[in-house]
Order: structure tokens, then sequence, then C-alpha cells
């Protein structure tokens, strides 16, 4: 079955520091992926998603993802976090022409 | 999000009342999808629609019912409402996987 899978229930990272949220997928055929993220009381929000063409993705806020074929991921990175980032991530990757399947999230706590 | 909007936006009801949260998008997109989040089961698709007067069953259909009158309006029904359903509610639109989903604002829904 085709899923994603998001290792971490949480990441708490100081600011300033490096941001990573994992994710790992399991596809067959290319993969369409995306990373959404929801802040308090809110709707998911679209970051970037990866379709084809380069494995560097960048997308909004700083935000960045890096599709890695034979490691099957697409890891989210911020090179700097802020205490604004601290917030809801999922990762998606497309089922079939209309449906996403959407990672269990993870909780990303950025301290002061 | 601009182009989505659900109402209403919190709702408390009584166990045994059938319930209908309205789904209204100005995007003329042609999918749309109903999801509940809960703590620990992030995303969940409950049932979703590829066109008008078509729709199909998500992974946590039972108790719930949808319609789709018009390319705007996507309606889900409790149709009895149970202490299960208390939850909130997302419900997202797409031109077509390759662009990702937009989500509504949520709506909360308590069933006491």
């Amino acid at each position: 079955a085709q899923s994603v899978a998001q290792p971490e229930d949480q990441v708490n990272v100081a600011e300033g520091n490096p941001l990573t949220v994992k994710c790992t997928y399991s596809v067959s055929g290319n993969p369409y992926l995306f990373w959404y993220v929801q802040y308090p009381n809110r709707g998911l929000q679209f970051l970037l998603k990866y379709i084809t063409g380069d494995n560097l993705v960048k997308g909004s806020y700083g935000f960045e993802a890096e599709f890695n074929k034979s490691q099957t991921s697409f890891h989210l990175k911020k090179p700097s976090a802020l205490v604004s980032d601290s917030a809801l991530y999922f990762c998606a990757v497309r089922l079939n022409d209309y449906k996403l399947s959407f990672g269990a999230g993870t909780t990303v706590t950025v301290r002061a | 999000d601009a182009g989505i909007t659900q109402s209403p936006r919190h709702k408390v009801t009584e166990t045994g009342t059938p319930v209908t949260l309205r789904c209204h998008q100005t995007e003329n997109h042609r999918y749309m999808y109903w999801y509940r989040q809960d703590p620990g089961h992030g995303l969940r698709l409950i049932h979703y629609s590829y066109g008008v007067k078509d729709t199909d069953k998500g992974e946590v259909s039972d108790g719930y019912s949808v319609s789709r009158s018009k390319t705007e309006d996507f309606l889900l029904t409790l149709e009895s409402a149970t202490s299960s359903q208390t939850s909130v509610y997302f419900c997202a639109i797409s031109a077509g996987v390759g662009y990702g989903y937009t989500f509504g604002s949520g709506t909360r829904l308590t069933v006491v």
C-alpha cells in the first residue's frame, strides 16, 4: 500500500538551530510528495511539493525539502528555526489522481 | 483560507441528533474531501467527491453521509451523532492531486 511515515511524534529545537522533520514514503512508481503545516486552531497550509525535477524543493516560510529516492525519504528542513515555526507538520503522498495519504503528523516545538 | 469556507466553525449537539456541516468553495475545483482530525490519529478521510453527485467513501465513513448537488457545496451529515464523532472536521478542495489540497479552517464539533 502506498503511504508515508513520520517516525517522530515530536521534534524540539532551540531557536536559531537547524530544524529537520522526517518523512519516508512507500509508493509504486514516481511519488508526488507534499508537506503541510498546521498552526493551532487553523486548517492545514501547503508548504511545498515534489513531483519531478530538482531533488531540493524550496517552499514557503524558508522551508525546503530534499527528495532522496534511494532512501525513500522526503525530509523537511529549515536552516534556522523560529519560535513561530512551532506547529504540527504533515507529510503526504499521492495515492491516485485525486487522493493524498497523510502521515500522522510531527509536532515541532521551537524554544526561545 | 481564501476560496473555501466551512460552517459552522463550532457546534455543540446532543447524542442522537442529526448534524450537517457545510463546505463551500469558490474555486470551481472538481474534488472535495471531508476529513476528521483526532489526537493520535492524524487526518482520516471520511468521504470525498470527484464531481457533482459523484461521491465515495473514505476510511472512516460509518455514521456519515455526504451530498454534492452543486460544484461549490459539499455537505457532511452525521445521521445520528455519537460521542465518538466529537472531533475537528476539515474540508479540502483540489483541482487534481498534482496541485495538492487547500483546506478550510475546520469545524469543531462536540457531541454531548
